[in-house]
């Protein structure tokens, strides 16, 4: 079985661009998720799909992040413009159940 | 709210040893507790996963155990190795509609040959 997907591995850009992560969750998993973590940090998580519905946004900073799950599969999560704190690994998870969730490898953004 | 405790930040330890790291989490209505492994720059890997009525998982050198009542919960290594090194992340999932992942801050781990 696939796990879950995403690109690209690493970005470097300076601040005020933008960009954007791409993830293709396991394939059946209705449950996506994006987390934010800070070196140092565990996880936090940004926002949470169901489907391609949004079930828990609370902490996206919606200034500036934006994420959208096409057709319940694929999902992206873009930034713009970014700023020297989005410096993190982005995380991208899916699930089946409610109860146990596979991570992908994630994304380094490095803001300069 | 929820939060989670890991202490300590770091560890390092001479390869063979056996150690204990520590997760505190203080809301005891959890579903379940789960270990994650993380290398440098890289995802999480799924180490043990503990559900709320059980006390315990064994994989391999690994042990995980859960004290619902007291917040705690301990992963024991045992005859460390080098390719043990790595952070080591506790999540809580809570019980209630609100499914979602709450993580401590991890301990950095470095096995020395």
């Amino acid at each position: 079985e696939a796990g879950v997907a995403q690109s690209p591995r690493y970005k470097i850009i300076e601040k005020r661009q933008s960009v954007a992560f791409w993830c293709n969750p396991i394939s059946g998993h209705a449950t996506l998720y994006w987390y934010q973590q800070i070196l140092g940090q565990g996880p936090k998580l940004l926002i949470q799909f169901q489907n391609n519905g949004v079930v828990d946004d609370s902490q996206l900073p919606k200034d500036r992040f934006s994420a959208e799950r096409l057709k319940g599969v694929d999902s992206t999560l873009k930034i713009q413009p970014a700023k020297l704190e989005d410096s993190a690994v982005y995380l991208c998870a899916s699930s089946l159940t409610a109860y146990e969730q596979y991570f992908g490898p994630g994304t380094r953004l490095t803001v300069t | 709210k929820q939060e989670v405790t890991q202490i300590p930040a770091a560890l390092s330890v001479p390869e063979g040893e056996n150690l204990v790291l520590n997760c505190s989490f203080t809301d005891s209505a959890i579903y379940n507790l789960q270990w994650f492994r993380q290398d440098p720059g890289k995802g999480l890997t799924s180490l043990l996963l503990i559900q709320s009525s059980q006390r315990e998982q064994t994989s391999g050198r690994l042990n995980a155990s859960l004290d619902k009542s007291s917040g705690r919960s301990t992963l024991y290594i045992a005859a460390s190795q080098p390719g043990d090194s790595a952070t080591y992340l506790c999540a809580v999932l809570p019980s209630g509609s609100a499914r979602q992942l709450t993580f401590g801050s991890g301990t950095q781990l470095t096995v020395l040959p």
